[in-house]
């Protein structure tokens, strides 16, 4: 059974550049959301969507991201243009939203923006 | 505004000593609390959660705490392993909030051989 599916693991950019990070969620599951992972902040909640809507998306850092779920089975986080403070890894996770709670996290994508 | 603070960003203990990770939030509507534990360059993976209606879960070697009134919650791990060398994320939900979590800033565990 293949869990939360992320690409690329890792995407070396020059400032400036666009990046799209990919998900894709576990089978069945109706909840997806993307974290940021900094050292300060730990675990950041960026945006979350049910049922492919955007549910919450106050975790955005800016303008510069975006994201789309346009079906079930697929996800995108999109930074335009990037910075060198956007670099940190990336983790998309899924749920069942009655599952209480309980998210099933990726791999993670690492970004670094030179 | 961190609702979920991890003070320790990181704990050193023996092999076969007791760890003690701790978690405060300043929710008071959270009502459901998980520990993930994560490897490097791998995603977190749930551990262990504990609902608002409970003040202790154990499972196996792990037993999560929960004191309401102090907003404060904590995990034990007796006995410690080189395994569980790993950083814990503590998590807090409200049932109004459905599945979003709120994280805290994580705690690397490192237990010494």
């Amino acid at each position: 059974d293949a869990g939360v599916i992320q690409s690329p693991r890792h995407e070396v950019t020059e400032m400036g550049q666009e990046v799209t990070l990919r998900c894709k969620p576990i089978s069945g599951h109706n909840s997806l959301f993307w974290y940021r992972q900094t050292m300060m902040r730990g675990l950041e909640l960026l945006i979350y969507f049910n049922n492919n809507v955007p549910i919450d998306d106050s975790g955005m850092p800016e303008d510069r991201f975006s994201a789309k779920m346009p079906n079930a089975s697929f996800s995108t986080l999109k930074i335009q243009p990037s910075e060198p403070r956007d670099s940190a890894v990336y983790f998309c996770a899924s749920s069942w939203q009655g599952a209480g709670g309980e998210l099933f996290f990726g791999e993670g994508s690492r970004l670094t923006v030179l | 505004d961190q609702q979920v603070k991890q003070n320790s960003p990181s704990l050193s203990v023996q092999e076969g000593r007791i760890s003690i990770l701790n978690c405060d939030y300043t929710n008071s509507m959270f009502d459901y609390f998980l520990w993930y534990k994560k490897y490097p360059a791998e995603g977190p993976t749930f551990l262990i959660s504990i609902s608002s209606i409970k003040d202790k879960n154990e499972d196996g070697r792990f037993t999560v705490f929960l004191n309401k009134s102090a907003k404060h919650l904590s995990l034990h791990i007796v006995p410690s392993q080189p395994g569980d060398s790993a950083v814990y994320f503590c998590a807090a939900s409200a049932l109004s909030s459905g599945s979003r979590l709120t994280f805290g800033e994580g705690t690397q565990l490192t237990v010494n051989p």
